[in-house]
């Protein structure tokens, strides 16, 4: 079964910096990939997907993330965080012929101004 | 505005009472999810509903007791629950059951067990 690591718990970052969230899955073979993100009281809103294809995704809100096969990474970048970025943000690994998602255990961004 | 809309937003049960949560997605999906969300846990798949048919059941208490009448409306009816069953709880819906594909969540429904 397939599985997901987000290995930074919390992720401090000023206001206009950078932004990189790692992910790391364990699957055989060609995962689907999401990344959804967690506002406070909110649901979980899909930021971005990867099925196949071209390997850098482009998703909502400026975010975009990056398939590395030989990695088994999908991490998430933002080149310049707003206010409104703070968030919680999990990783979730899917395969093609069944509909269950495993998500990682999430990781909590903090904008500082 | 979400697609997919959870009631009460927020329960406080004792654990005797019997209550339940609802789902109601206007999306047109054929599937339907119930996840719990733990602090600091990944997010547990409790139930998957494929055309009003259940197709999922993850080692859940019987004190959780889904409900699919339709492809729009989804229940979770809960029943002697533990101080432990305190969580977020998600409903989600998808376009089809039958493969991974993006998920639509709902605000969810806090619920804390005294």
């Amino acid at each position: 079964a397939q599985s997901v690591t987000q290995p930074d718990i919390h992720i401090t970052v000023s206001e206009g910096a950078s932004l990189e969230l790692r992910c790391n899955y364990s699957y055989g073979a060609t995962p689907y990939l999401f990344w959804y993100v967690q506002s406070p009281g909110q649901g979980l809103q899909l930021l971005l997907k990867y099925f196949s294809g071209d390997t850098l995704v482009q998703g909502i809100k400026g975010f975009e993330a990056e398939f590395k096969r030989s990695q088994s990474s999908f991490n998430l970048r933002k080149p310049s965080v707003h206010w409104s970025d703070a968030a919680e943000y999990f990783c979730a690994v899917g395969v093609s012929n069944d509909y269950k998602l495993s998500f990682g255990a999430g990781t909590t961004v903090t904008v500082r101004a | 505005e979400t697609g997919v809309t959870q009631t009460p937003r927020h329960l406080v049960m004792g654990m005797t009472n019997k209550k339940s949560l609802k789902c109601e997605q206007h999306l047109g999906h054929n599937a339907m999810y119930w996840y719990k969300q733990s602090a600091k846990k990944p997010l547990e798949l409790m139930f998957v509903y494929n055309f009003k048919e259940q197709t999922e059941n993850n080692s859940v208490p019987s004190r959780f007791s889904p409900e699919c009448p339709n492809s729009s409306h989804l229940f979770l009816h809960l029943h002697t629950l533990q101080p432990e069953d305190s969580a977020l709880y998600l409903c989600a819906s998808s376009q089809e059951g039958g493969r991974a594909g993006e998920l639509f969540f709902g605000e969810g429904s806090r619920l804390t067990v005294l």
